[in-house]
């Protein structure tokens, strides 16, 4: 089945750095998702790409869609603490009845110190 | 994600018995999903619902998993005779059209359904 490789698997960082996490597939997606998980939570969605090559941002956290449709990266500026959490990508296809049969990555596991 | 409710939101079951766990997808979704989390894993598709109809159940179990979506009421996955592999979180998610063809559409998810398997 398809897999998607996720990295890095977890992150340390100071309160104000930038995080940069990818994600990387030997299958083509038509949809590349990120969410971010909370303990004891579902996945949240972050944000969506529908198109290879897209680039989208949704207030300090931007992604692309990349251009092979193979691979996505999620970057996240000034980290604060609340950015606490683990983030997974999720490589989506649209057609037959793969609609909404995402693929998830490992997850990055988030850590920011004040 | 608020707008689709999962219950119970933790549920203990002995070896053997059943697990019954409850979605009801957002307004207006009529597109239900199924994914399964272990611990420390990432989520895994198993089963997709239309009312009344499984169009994709490639990821659930053969045997002891069973899900439905009846015309009315929630969507309900069903574990019998658990055993303790089956302990995981289990997320119901919806969505509006059958495809991701545009930003309007999208898959959103519950907070979960937690099974500790004893």
């Amino acid at each position: 089945g398809q897999q998607l490789n996720q990295s890095p698997q977890s992150m340390f960082i100071q309160e104000g750095e930038d995080v940069s996490m990818n994600c990387t597939s030997s299958s083509i997606f038509n949809t590349w998702l990120w969410y971010k998980q909370e303990p004891g939570e579902g996945p949240v969605l972050l944000i969506a790409l529908y198109k290879a090559g897209e680039l989208t941002s949704n207030g300090r956290l931007t992604a692309q869609f990349g251009i092979t449709r193979k691979d996505s990266f999620l970057n996240i500026s000034a980290s604060i603490p609340s950015d606490v959490g683990i983030y997974f990508c999720a490589g989506g296809s649209a057609g037959g009845t793969s609609y909404g049969k995402l693929t998830f990555g490992q997850g990055t596991i988030l850590t920011v110190h004040p | 994600n608020a707008g689709v409710m999962q219950n119970p939101r933790h549920l203990v079951r002995r070896r053997g018995q059943e697990a019954r766990l409850r979605c009801s997808p957002m307004k207006g979704h009529s597109h239900v999903y199924w994914y399964r989390q272990l611990p420390e894993e990432g989520l895994k598709f198993m089963v997709y619902l239309q009312k009344e109809n499984i169009i994709d159940e490639s990821g659930m179990p053969k045997e002891r998993f069973s899900a439905e979506f009846p015309k009315e009421g929630p969507s309900i996955l069903r574990i019998q005779q658990v055993v303790r592999g089956d302990s995981a979180a289990y997320f119901c998610a919806s969505s509006t059209l059958a495809g991701f063809v545009h930003s309007g559409n999208t898959i959103y998810f519950g907070e979960g359904s937690w099974l500790t398997v004893v």
